[in-house]
């Protein structure tokens, strides 16, 4: 089975700290996602990346960026986290082909005061 | 362009009723499309997937769905509800960057004793 590990399920921070978000997968996935999910908003997609340093903007990519370093690390970060980011971050990975489907980890709650 | 639209943010059933969340969605390519589950405090599990073979696709825990092209649906359904299917449901179809997925806004389905 496919293992997606997201390191931190609830963080707290205050305004303007930068956070790091940390997504880990075993499955050799060249495909990696960052989406937000908000209650009545679904998921939306912030960014994604096909191959290592690579990245594409998703549908809400503002106040966030991306780091690739590693095929199997994926990583979000919030340079200055505000109050409307407070949101479940969820990593998923997918691999080339196949019929697509996505892979979630357990999912990172944070919290900005 | 693909997006889902996902009728009903809250459905309630009593347990051993007919289960029935509705998804139509819009696609510019022959759709892939998928329903995740998502239980408290945890992230997206794959119920099923349609990839253009059977248009009626069973899943997990006695879920199953049906791809009418004619309507642009993918229901899901269940004959009998039981407790342990209380969770939000999210439909959700490929997009056609990168094998994307694009989410409806999720149904919460209550099941009642």
């Amino acid at each position: 089975d496919v293992k997606v590990t997201q390191s931190s399920r609830y963080l707290v921070k205050r305004t303007g700290e930068k956070v790091f978000l940390e997504c880990v997968q075993d499955m050799d996935h060249e495909n990696m996602f960052w989406y937000r999910q908000d209650p009545g908003l679904g998921l939306r997609l912030i960014y994604f990346s096909y191959d290592v340093k690579m990245k594409e903007k998703g549908d809400i990519p503002e106040g966030y960026s991306v780091s690739r370093e590693k095929k199997e690390r994926f990583s979000l970060i919030l340079e200055s986290a505000s109050t409307n980011q407070t949101s479940m971050y969820l990593c998923a990975t997918k691999g080339t082909g196949g019929t697509g489907e996505l892979f979630f980890g357990e999912g990172s709650r944070l919290t900005v005061l | 362009a693909q997006s889902v639209t996902q009728l009903g943010s809250h459905v309630s059933v009593s347990e051993g009723a007919l289960v029935l969340l509705r998804c139509n969605y819009s696609s510019s390519v022959p759709p892939y499309l998928f329903w995740y589950v998502q239980y408290p405090n945890q992230g997206l599990q794959l119920l099923l997937k349609y990839t253009s073979a059977a248009t009626l696709v069973k899943g997990i825990n006695g879920f199953e769905a049906e791809f009418k092209k004619s309507e642009t649906s993918f229901h899901l359904t269940k004959p009998s509800a039981h407790m342990s299917d209380a969770a939000e449901y999210f439909c959700a179809v490929r997009g056609s960057t990168l094998g994307r997925l694009y989410f409806g806004r999720g149904t919460q389905l209550t099941v009642w004793p």
